[in-house]
């Protein structure tokens, strides 16, 4: 099945600076990769997400690249404010599959 | 439109007790999924259901049964609670492949 790799864990960075988090996948045939937050003691929500035919997406402060050939693909918050704080989970879903595989997490501080 | 609801939201069982978590979702989506959130170990999927009808294994079923009484309806049952069970429990809903994934508020279980 579908693995997905997440790193940094953690990532502290100074409000206004940019934050990167990057993830790997290990099928091929995956296809689709949205990006999720979660609050303290919230549920996830989708934040943005990108398909296999595209290579970059960009949403205000928030953009998402793809790398098919390295099966990688990254999540960039530009302008980081107080309320980014949170955990972003990477995600993938395979050609022909309903399986959504998720990294472990990113726990991201942006201090004021 | 409430979207997706689980009840409970806390439950505590001893160990070898039995329970069902349920899930509902009033967006008519066809697939619905049960994840279990640990600490640094992310979103783990424990079964899904592609569409009405149809279940199948996700990355940690052990211990579990599932259900997809309807269209609306997936549940998540523990025979034998163990601590290992303990756990936030996530059920989420799609629509179709490669959408977006909209998840319960969750339901935290303890086992003693």
């Amino acid at each position: 099945g579908e693995n997905v790799e997440q790193h940094p864990s953690t990532l502290s960075v100074q409000e206004g600076d940019s934050a990167v988090i990057k993830c790997t996948y290990s099928d091929s045939a995956s296809n689709y990769f949205p990006w999720y937050k979660q609050e303290l003691g919230k549920r996830p929500q989708l934040i943005i997400d990108i398909r296999s035919n595209v290579g970059e997406k960009k949403d205000q402060r928030i953009a998402v690249t793809l790398n098919k050939t390295a099966k990688h693909f990254s999540l960039h918050i530009t302008e980081t404010q107080p309320e980014d704080s949170a955990v972003y989970f990477c995600a993938a879903t395979g050609a022909g599959s309903y399986q959504l595989t998720f990294g472990k997490g990113t726990k991201l501080s942006v201090i004021p | 439109n409430a979207g997706v609801t689980q009840t409970p939201k806390f439950q505590v069982l001893k160990t070898g007790q039995s329970m069902t978590l349920q899930c509902a979702q009033d967006m008519n989506h066809n697939s619905m999924y049960w994840y279990r959130q640990d600490p640094g170990m992310g979103l783990r999927l424990i079964y899904y259901s592609a569409s009405e009808g149809t279940t199948d294994k996700g990355e940690v079923p052990n211990g579990y049964n599932v259900s997809r009484l309807n269209k609306r309806e997936f549940s998540l049952r523990l025979e034998s609670a163990a601590p290992s069970q303990t756990s936030v429990y996530f059920c989420a809903s799609i629509v179709a492949g490669y959408t977006e994934a909209f998840f319960g508020q969750g339901t935290r279980l303890t086992v003693v």
